[in-house]
């Protein structure tokens, strides 16, 4: 049971590179989002998506990019990356019934950029 | 501006004593709230949850309480275990998955 599944576990870029974050899930959930986690900052929500072909912004969205064009599969972009986007990025899928739901989270991804 | 706040960095407490985590919020309107554990190198795990129509949740050695009124929740761990050792993270949502998390808590329970 793989759960929620992110390659690559580790990164270095340089200034300016573009790289993909891949994120897959084999729950079948709707939902699935990117977060970003900072020395006392908590989790940060980059982007999420609520279904195939519908994909908006979290808290801090500026600088990446995501699509979503199978249930599976949520990948985020860095276009152009920067000092900044050095960090550990989470992608989690849920479920939501009512008014219970979990969030599982993938094993996170830790990039950094130079 | 955080709408979700931890405000202990970390905390220390002695094998099988109580462990309390706090966390307060300030949308009035969060419905949903959550606490995840944290090993290092490993993602967030869900610990346990509370709808806003509740004001405890109970799953064996873990209770959240929530006070609406103070807008405030809380995390018991009784009795603590060195396992416990983490980061715990309190989140909250409004109408379900797009949660809102504090900075984290290191909880360090002592043998």
């Amino acid at each position: 049971n793989a759960g929620v599944t992110q390659t690559p576990k580790f990164q270095v870029l340089k200034t300016g590179q573009s790289m993909t974050l891949q994120c897959a899930q084999d729950m079948n959930h709707e939902y699935m989002s990117w977060y970003r986690q900072d020395p006392g900052m908590g989790l940060r929500l980059i982007h999420y998506s609520v279904g195939a072909g519908i994909t908006d912004q979290g808290e801090v969205p500026n600088g990446y990019n995501v699509s979503r064009s199978t249930t599976e599969d949520f990948p985020l972009r860095l276009l152009s990356a920067a000092p900044s986007q050095t960090s550990v990025y989470f992608c989690a899928s849920s479920y939501w019934t009512g008014d219970t739901g979990e969030l599982f989270f993938g094993e996170g991804s830790r990039l950094t950029v130079l | 501006d955080q709408q979700v706040k931890q405000n202990s960095p970390s905390l220390s407490v002695q094998e099988g004593r109580i462990s309390i985590l706090n966390c307060d919020y300030t949308n009035s309107m969060f419905d949903y709230f959550l606490w995840y554990k944290k090993y290092p190198a490993e993602g967030p795990t869900f610990l346990i949850s509370i709808s806003s129509i509740k004001d405890k949740n109970e799953d064996g050695r873990f209770t959240v309480f929530l006070n609406k009124s103070a807008k405030h929740l809380s995390l018991h761990i009784v009795p603590s275990q060195p396992g416990d050792s983490a980061v715990y993270f309190c989140a909250a949502s409004l109408s379900g998955n797009k949660l809102v998390f504090g900075a984290g808590t290191i909880l360090r329970v002592k043998s």
